[in-house]
């Protein structure tokens, strides 16, 4: 079955640093996505992505933040300089379109900003 | 904007006893689309259920049955006797038509004890 893979599972970077995230969602869907969850907290949504451009983006998804889907599988979010509050799981998910909206999660990555 | 509440924060209960979460949502939309999520200690965020707003049927699915009351604005979900496994952090979730933007409700996490 197919389904959505991230890596790293864990990223731990200082302060100030720039992080990538990769994500690869399912390969016919149309529709990507990140979404954060702060331990302990609910799940927030980034930025929706679709025919190679943002489509809408939360108030959390300041200039720090940009995606990209470099190729035809690969979909990243990059954190320029991370602070301590960007510290999280961040999930990426994919949905086919149309009138499917489920969208499917990857395992997540967690990043740890110290 | 689109709001979903989950009053209940935790539900502890025994094997093979019934759980069900409640949700409330708000939305000005017209045409939208329910989730239920599980997300287990692994972390993952696992798709469960989907339900569109202009389809009221309840239904069920193996062990899982929901229960979507528009006149109400919620879509409860219940787990019929609970295992061990279903032990996890249940989040509802909503989109509306055109958007594919998943609002999350807080979670309820439920503790199936032995």
């Amino acid at each position: 079955e197919p389904e959505v893979t991230q890596t790293p599972s864990h990223q731990v970077t200082q302060m100030g640093q720039e992080v990538i995230l990769r994500c690869v969602p399912i390969s016919n869907h149309l529709y990507f996505y990140w979404y954060r969850q702060i331990l302990g907290q609910k799940v927030e949504f980034l930025v929706s992505f679709y025919n190679n451009e943002i489509s809408e983006k939360s108030e959390i998804f300041d200039d720090q933040f940009s995606v990209e889907r470099p190729d035809g599988s690969n979909f990243t979010l990059k954190i320029r300089s991370t602070k301590l509050e960007d510290s999280a799981m961040y999930f990426c998910a994919s949905t086919l379109g149309g009138t499917s909206y489920e969208q499917y999660f990857g395992p997540g990555t967690r990043l740890t900003v110290t | 904007a689109q709001k979903v509440t989950q009053a209940q924060t935790e539900i502890s209960v025994v094997e093979k006893e019934d759980v069900t979460l409640d949700c409330v949502y708000e939305t000005r939309d017209t045409t939208y689309y329910l989730f239920w999520y599980k997300q287990p200690p692994s972390g993952e965020l696992v798709f469960l259920i989907r339900r569109n707003s202009f389809d009221e049927q309840n239904e069920i699915s193996g062990r899982y049955s929901w229960n979507f009351q528009k006149s109400t604005s919620s879509f409860n979900f219940t787990i019929t006797a609970s295992q061990v496994v279903d032990s996890a952090v249940y989040f509802c979730a909503l989109v509306k038509r055109e958007d594919y933007k998943l609002s999350f409700g807080a979670g309820t996490t439920v503790t199936v004890r032995a």
